[in-house]
Order: structure tokens, then C-alpha cells, then sequence
């Protein structure tokens, strides 16, 4: 009865490969967001979605992919791994359709190393 | 745009006092405060919206100054629990209807006995 839930927790891959880290949600949340934390424990946006639909996407490179095939899934793909793309990745929902104002509930993390 | 935090760190004995404060450029819609604990996911501890709000459960309470867009995290009586990591962060709108929320680089706090 999880109520962010995201797989897989910990992913070990070589530099070039691609992967997919995926989110489910039960909480009947709207929005969905991909955050990156790196090593210096820095908490960055990636992705927003309400709805399936993206409202928000910083600058990521577009290695990085993110797909919400309904709004309780935001999954993202990660093409050509980076050295620098090692680091925690959480994935959060919030109720309503980020007008502000809203908790973000943060699933357990994906620890990602890229060797 | 980041809000700043301060301190960047801080050591407390246990039933000491703790201030966080955070600040932002940018006006704001509402300021949230979450803590995480080493290898753990962040937690929500409270939100305040703007009208210059106080909120607090148990001994942990922050302020809002809309007006200065600061918000401020006390810590009272501190526990071992406490300790980790707190994050503010600040909701300003993005366009199209939508409000961003930016993090701060964190503060951490440790409590010993």
C-alpha cells in the first residue's frame, strides 16, 4: 500500500547503455514530478506532469525522456548514459494541477551509478 | 531561482533551540519545508502559504514574510530525530497557470545526546 512507489530502488549500468526507472502512484494525485538530487545532495527538478500531460521540463538534456502513459505512472528513460548521471532520482505526485500551495508526496528514490 | 538557506549546517545538543532560515529573489506563492534522513526520501513537514502565516506541529514551527519572502524553521527542545536534512522550498508560478517549486541546497542539522 505504497503510496509513491518506484523501481527499480538501486541501478548499476555501464556508461552508453540505456534504462528505464519507473513510478506508480495510489494516491489518485494529478501531477507527477521527476526530481535529480546529486552527490552534493542538491534537489533538482526535471519533469512535471498533470494529467499525462507535461507542464513542466527544465533543462535536461533530451537523453532523458519521460513518459506518463496515465496519471497514475510517470516513467522516465534514460538514453546514453553519463557518468554524470549518477545520482538519486525521486519521483514525487501532488493532488491537484501544480497551482501552487500543493505537498509533493516523494517516492523512496532510485539510486542510479553509472560505471 | 534557488532560495538560499542558512546555515549551510548546524550542531545542537539535544533539547537545544534551532533557527533555518530561507530566502528567496522571487515573490512567492507559498514556502514548504520537508526533511530527509541519510539514504531516505524527504518528508513533508509543513507548507505556508502567503499572508505572512506561522504553522507548527509539536515543537517544530515556521514562519512566512511574504513581503520579505522569507520563511524561517524553529526547532524547539530538539531530539535525536530531528537530525538530517531540511529543505525549503519555494513555489513561484511558471506561467500557464502552473507554480514550480524550487529547493534550497539544504541545511543540516545534527543533534547529539
Amino acid at each position: 500500500d505504497t503510496a509513491v512507489s518506484q523501481t527499480p530502488k538501486y541501478l548499476v549500468t555501464q556508461m552508453g547503455n540505456d534504462k528505464s526507472i519507473k513510478c506508480e502512484q495510489n494516491l489518485g494525485h494529478d501531477t507527477m514530478y521527476w526530481y535529480k538530487q546529486d552527490s552534493k545532495k542538491f534537489l533538482k527538478i526535471m519533469f512535471s506532469y498533470n494529467n499525462k500531460e507535461l507542464i513542466i521540463n527544465e533543462t535536461v538534456p533530451n537523453r532523458f525522456s519521460p513518459k506518463s502513459p496515465d496519471k497514475a505512472h510517470l516513467n522516465l528513460h534514460i538514453n546514453s548514459l553519463e557518468l554524470g548521471d549518477s545520482a538519486v532520482y525521486f519521483c514525487a505526485s501532488s493532488p491537484g494541477t501544480s497551482g501552487g500551495g500543493e505537498t509533493q508526496y516523494f517516492g523512496p528514490g532510485t539510486r542510479l551509478l553509472v560505471l | 531561482q534557488q532560495p538560499v538557506q542558512s546555515p549551510q549546517a548546524v550542531i545542537l545538543r539535544e533539547g537545544e533551540d534551532a533557527v533555518i532560515n530561507c530566502s528567496s529573489s522571487k515573490a512567492l506563492y507559498s514556502v514548504h519545508w520537508y526533511r530527509q534522513k541519510h539514504g531516505e526520501a524527504p518528508v513533508f513537514l509543513m507548507i505556508l502559504l502567503k499572508g505572512g502565516e506561522q504553522k507548527g506541529h509539536d515543537k517544530i514551527s515556521a514562519s512566512f514574510n511574504e513581503k520579505k519572502q522569507q520563511s524561517s524553521l524553529y526547532l524547539t527542545a530538539s531530539q535525536l530525530s530531528y537530525s538530517g536534512t531540511y529543505f525549503c522550498g519555494t513555489d513561484a508560478y511558471s506561467g500557464a497557470g502552473s507554480y514550480q517549486l524550487t529547493f534550497g541546497k539544504g541545511t543540516k542539522l545534527s543533534v547529539i545526546p
